[in-house]
């Protein structure tokens, strides 16, 4: 149980161009969806929470213009790198909550975002 | 907010022996604390967690013990195997619903 994708695994884009990453969960109906980020051997940091039906939650010091998140059903939430370029080249990863405040996080696999 | 600290940083262990990873955490009102195992281009993986009403869990060759007075908690892995190679994280329950977590620790198993 507590499945959660990704989709895609990776992805090279080119600079100025946008890219969606779709994150789901299987077999669990996810009222919360988190969104991080990490960099080689480093931690992970959160960019965003969303609660499906309503809008994103930004961490301090990430562009919501930029990364944009959609949380349409409570097993879907998108990401979305608009104009992206070099720097934003990085691992993306979601993760999935199933029940309000009972903190339990299940990974989806990530993806690989390269832009060229 | 919640401040997670995890040490050491590389842990290398001869296969069969054992793995301790140490964890202190800021919050003294933090109640859950998972561990995550993440292999090289992967997601983390859950692997066990525990909460503040009580002191140890195990799952076959992990446990997990906490201790709230001192505020860390630690993950033990016995009868290591190569395959459990990879980078651990320590996360701490915070706010409403949200995890901080330690830097990592990466562990090499030695066959």
């Amino acid at each position: 149980g507590a499945v959660v994708s990704q989709h895609p695994s990776w992805v090279i884009c080119k600079s100025g161009t946008s890219v969606k990453i779709e994150c789901r969960s299987l077999d669990f109906q996810a009222t919360t969806m988190f969104w991080y980020r990490q960099f080689p051997k480093q931690s992970l940091m959160l960019m965003a929470t969303s609660n499906e039906g309503s809008k994103a939650t930004y961490e301090q010091g990430v562009e919501k213009d930029k990364f944009l998140i959609n949380h349409a059903s409570l097993t879907l939430s998108t990401l979305t790198v608009t104009s992206a370029h070099p720097e934003d080249s990085s691992f993306y990863i979601c993760s999935a909550q199933g029940l309000a405040g009972k903190y339990e996080q299940y990974f989806g696999p990530g993806t690989r975002l390269t832009v060229t | 907010g919640e401040n997670v600290e995890q040490h050491p940083s590389t842990l290398s262990v001869q296969e069969g022996d054992s793995a301790v990873i140490k964890c202190t955490y800021s919050d003294s009102a933090s109640n859950y604390f998972p561990w995550y195992k993440q292999e090289l281009g992967k997601g983390p993986q859950l692997i066990i967690d525990i909460r503040s009403n009580v002191g140890e869990k195990k799952d076959q060759r992990i446990a997990v013990t906490l201790n709230k007075t001192a505020k860390h908690f630690s993950l033990h892995i016995t009868e290591t195997q190569p395959e459990d190679s990879a980078v651990y994280f320590c996360a701490s329950g915070y706010g409403n619903n949200r995890l901080a977590f330690g830097k990592g620790n990466q562990v090499v198993v030695i066959p």
